[in-house]
């Protein structure tokens, strides 16, 4: 799985509970997504990052911060989970050139009560 | 807002017989990816196509592009049951490493 890990794979957690989802690589790419899966509506970009400290939001970003202090980590966070926020969670990697694919963890199930 | 659609959103066909998936998208374009994704996973890539090019094979995958319409296709021939997955459409826009936009995708079932 190209040097990606998602921790943790599954949470539970309640309303208004802040929440922190880890993306680990080990390709030193620099580029690190975090995507959001949810029935009907496909994939959809919450932020990203082009190197350390470098960030960016995407079309679903409301709601979420993330921090990137090393090259290898990218941390996504719910400052206060809401129903809304339930959905399957994906970081992606992709090197720096322009025509290289991503390459995806295997997600992290996120259920807000 | 999604940058390709894909069409079907669900396909159902027999084992050995061909599928054909279908991708629109609404502005212009670096390049278009296919990715496949199986119950659980994550997006695998599976085939890139250039703005300049219009057609591109990988082992029983063929994808087409049509700039004019803004449309691609995927197509697997002689369908295998380990076929059954996603497959998502992929874009960037035409500047840089801008993210890539996924469509909603189309779920493909195989029957053996």
């Amino acid at each position: 799985d190209a040097g990606i890990t998602q921790s943790p794979r599954h949470k539970v957690t309640e309303t208004g509970t802040p929440v922190t989802l880890r993306c680990h690589q080990t390709e030193n790419h620099r580029y690190m997504y975090w995507y959001r899966q949810d029935p009907g509506h496909g994939l959809r970009l919450i932020h990203y990052s082009y190197g350390v400290k470098d960030t960016d939001k995407g079309e679903v970003s409301d709601g979420y911060s993330v921090s990137r202090s090393k090259t290898e980590d990218f941390l996504l966070t719910l400052e206060s989970a809401t129903s809304s926020q339930t959905s399957v969670y994906f970081c992606a990697i992709k090197q720096g050139t322009d025509n290289s694919p991503l390459h995806f963890g295997n997600g992290t199930r996120l259920t807000v009560t | 807002s999604q940058q390709g659609e894909e069409d079907p959103q669900a396909l159902s066909i027999q084992e050995g017989e061909n599928a054909t998936m279908n991708c629109s998208y609404k502005t212009s374009i670096n390049n278009l990816q296919w990715y496949r994704q199986n119950s659980g996973r994550g997006l695998v890539h599976l085939i890139l196509i250039r703005s300049n090019e219009r057609e591109k094979h990988s082992g029983r995958l063929r994808v087409t592009l049509d700039t004019s319409k803004k449309s691609s296709s995927l197509l697997i021939t002689a369908s295998r049951a380990a076929d059954t997955a996603s497959y998502f459409c992929a874009t960037d826009a035409n500047s840089g490493n801008t993210p890539l936009v996924f469509g909603k995708g189309t779920r493909l079932s195989v029957i053996a």
